[in-house]
């Protein structure tokens, strides 16, 4: 009964290679977040739906693409790995953005060889 | 851009000894303040948070105060136990083009020490 969960927990590549991260959220919550955890422990907001829709976009380089199906899930597509996109990424959700509790993933660890 | 500052880094302390963390943010419509622990090889996990009406609150070994004037916030765990061990996040929560998002801290790694 794992609120929020993530797959893979570790991803090694080769540069140049494309991968996706998925993330499912079974809380009823309407708003998923994606986050870049780098080696120094930065948390850093990437993206934000609600309800399916992109309502955060930070300065993200356009390799990486977030997908909605459904309120439900959030999946992470990353095009054209490099070096520095080695990191952990999380997925979260909460009820409503910004202003309440958010409930994390377990993480994905991305290493780009 | 916003901000939120995080002070100490690492902090070790003897095991029964008090732990104090703290934050500043920048942004003064800033309403909501979590604080996240997180756990070798874990995602954060929500220990205590605070709105910006309320000055304290506590949760048994922890507390959290606010001071908006300054715009600082602290958190207070009490009694620390070896399981205290984590790193952890302070965040304020910032409005962008009518969208709230977290601003975390830098983070700080604490060892209680057995």
């Amino acid at each position: 009964d794992t609120a929020v969960s993530q797959t893979p927990k570790y991803l090694v590549t080769q540069m140049g290679n494309d991968k996706s991260i998925k993330c499912e959220q079974n809380l009823g919550h309407d708003t998923m977040y994606w986050y870049k955890q780098d080696s120094k422990k930065f948390l850093k907001i990437m993206f934000s739906y609600n309800n399916k829709e992109l309502i955060i976009n930070e300065t993200v380089p356009n390799r990486f693409s977030p997908k909605s199906p459904d309120k439900a899930h959030l999946n992470l597509h990353i095009n054209s790995l490099e070096l520095g996109d080695s990191a952990v990424y999380f997925c979260a959700s909460s009820q409503a953005s910004g202003s309440s509790e958010q409930f994390f993933g377990p993480g994905t660890r991305l290493t780009v060889l | 851009g916003e901000n939120v500052e995080q002070h100490p880094s690492t902090l070790s302390v003897q095991e029964g000894d008090s732990a104090v963390i703290k934050c500043t943010y920048s942004d003064s419509a800033s309403n909501y303040f979590p604080w996240y622990k997180q756990e070798l090889g874990k995602g954060p996990q929500l220990i205590i948070d605070i709105r910006s009406n309320v000055g304290e609150k506590k949760d048994q070994r922890i507390a959290v105060t606010l001071n908006k004037t300054a715009k600082h916030f602290s958190l207070h765990i009490t009694e620390t136990q070896p399981e205290d061990s984590a790193v952890y996040f302070c965040a304020a929560n910032h409005i962008s083009a009518g969208t709230y998002k977290y601003i975390f801290g830098t983070g700080t790694r604490l060892k209680v020490l057995a």
